[in-house]
């Protein structure tokens, strides 16, 4: 079914590893978002793109890196993983900007750094 | 600054009984409004969203929601609730131009027999 797939669902890492959050829109949606949900805090954007080659960064970017080089894939890496990255990670789409469409999430990626 | 205020952390209401989630904004322009639900291992689905006009807006599995300019804010209610609509509810409220979304820290709903 169309949507937004990410990958893993799961994952420990130990601290200073690196890893590679995937996401998947097959919808044809422009933008695309990554947002980490930590208890009792919401959702925080970490970093937006509007389109392939063109990403920005949101509230809380620190410790991040994405690139978009397709209209499809949103990848999000983390480098020198640290246990304040211990969140839940959920990728987000919307045809355009959010605001006038809401968006569709993905199922997320429960993120544990040891 | 933006934000966005859930003042309840948790609401328990019983299968049948009426249901209203509290979410109040702090925003300089005219908002965006959005309610979301996420059910446990899930994704956020949007309910509902508020842009203009009439300010009672209907969303899906029957909630509703009504903008309430003079108190800055957007509640979340549905007349008779199902155990079904037990899950995590968030409160959104966004720009009219930007990509800025913020979130309020969510309410539980637990749902009894």
């Amino acid at each position: 079914n169309a949507g937004v797939t990410q990958t893993p669902k799961f994952r420990i890492l130990k601290i200073g590893q690196s890893m590679t959050l995937q996401c998947a829109q097959d919808m044809n949606h422009n933008y695309m978002y990554w947002y980490r949900q930590d208890p009792g805090m919401g959702l925080k954007l970490i970093y937006y793109s509007v389109g392939a080659g063109i990403t920005d960064k949101g509230e809380v970017p620190n410790g991040y890196n994405v690139s978009r080089s397709t209209t499809e894939d949103f990848p999000l890496r983390l480098e020198l993983a640290a246990p304040s990255q211990t969140s839940v990670y959920f990728c987000a789409s919307s045809y355009l900007s959010g605001q006038g469409y809401g968006y569709t999430f993905g199922s997320g990626t429960r993120l544990t750094v040891v | 600054a933006q934000s966005v205020t859930q003042p309840d952390i948790h609401i328990t209401v019983s299968e049948g009984a009426s249901l209203e989630l509290r979410c109040n904004y702090s925003y300089g322009a005219t908002p965006y409004l959005f309610w979301y639900v996420q059910s446990p291992g899930q994704g956020l689905q949007l309910l509902l969203k508020y842009f203009s006009g009439d300010t009672l807006v209907q969303g899906i599995k029957g909630f509703e929601a009504e903008f309430k300019r003079s108190q800055s804010s957007f509640n979340l209610r549905k007349p008779s609730v199902h155990w079904s609509d037990a899950a995590e509810y968030f409160c959104a409220v966004g720009p009219n131009t930007g990509n800025q979304f913020y979130f309020g820290t969510g309410t539980s709903l637990t749902v009894i027999p």
